[in-house]
């Protein structure tokens, strides 16, 4: 069935330090992938997509990694902040459906 | 230019009442999605409307809820006879004619039946 799923549910990192939050999709068909941020009593905000004919794709801070081989994508954040702490979820879009997959999503902590 | 607007932000009912849940899409988008997000979980998809459409509702229960966007005014998610396992934060979102690009969440509203 369809699913995307997260390595790691938990993520506690230094300030300053890089961010890595790892995903799993199963859906080889999947061809639009998006990360979102979401903080404690919001909704989930786009953080940065990427389509399957690309392997990575640069925002400001954040970059995403897609490997079509191990079906698997990533989020980095540089130099972590305290306001990027949040829940990180990953979902994917395939066969041109017009809803999204979210995976369960990775809380980022940051520690001072 | 305001976001995607829902209503109420929380909403506690008794078990067997109804919910009605809003959303006004952000200005310029024609497509609604509605996404049940249980605690400690990801979001689900439930429907995807168009004006007075319903395109897809492969994650709508098949009983007691419904979901419509009519010509004019928001798009509202109905439950009825709401029981303890409806409790979750409910988000719409809504995209441009384009599709995908331009997918925006609303802030949600917190259903709690007690």
């Amino acid at each position: 069935g369809e699913s995307v799923g997260l390595h790691l549910p938990t993520l506690s990192v230094q300030e300053g330090d890089n961010s890595i939050i790892n995903c799993a999709y199963s859906n080889s068909a999947s061809d639009y992938f998006i990360w979102y941020k979401q903080e404690s009593g919001k909704g989930p905000q786009f953080i940065i997509d990427i389509r399957s004919n690309m392997d990575k794709r640069q925002g400001q801070r954040v970059t995403v990694l897609l490997n079509k081989t191990v079906k698997h994508l990533s989020l980095q954040i540089a130099a972590t902040q305290p306001g990027d702490s949040a829940v990180y979820f990953c979902a994917e879009n395939f066969q041109g459906a017009q809803k999204l997959v979210f995976g369960q999503g990775t809380r980022l902590t940051i520690n001072p | 230019n305001a976001g995607v607007m829902q209503n109420p932000r929380h909403l506690v009912r008794r078990r067997g009442q109804e919910a009605r849940l809003r959303c006004s899409p952000m200005k310029g988008h024609s497509h609604v999605y509605w996404y049940r997000q249980l605690p400690e979980e990801g979001l689900k998809f439930m429907v995807y409307l168009q004006k007075e459409n319903i395109i897809d509702e492969s994650g709508m229960p098949k009983e007691r809820f419904s979901a419509e966007f009519p010509k004019e005014g928001p798009s509202i998610l109905r439950i009825q006879q709401v029981v303890r396992g409806d409790s979750a934060a409910y988000f719409c979102a809504s995209s441009p004619p384009t599709g995908l690009y331009g997918y925006t969440f609303g802030s949600g509203t917190r259903l709690t039946v007690v």
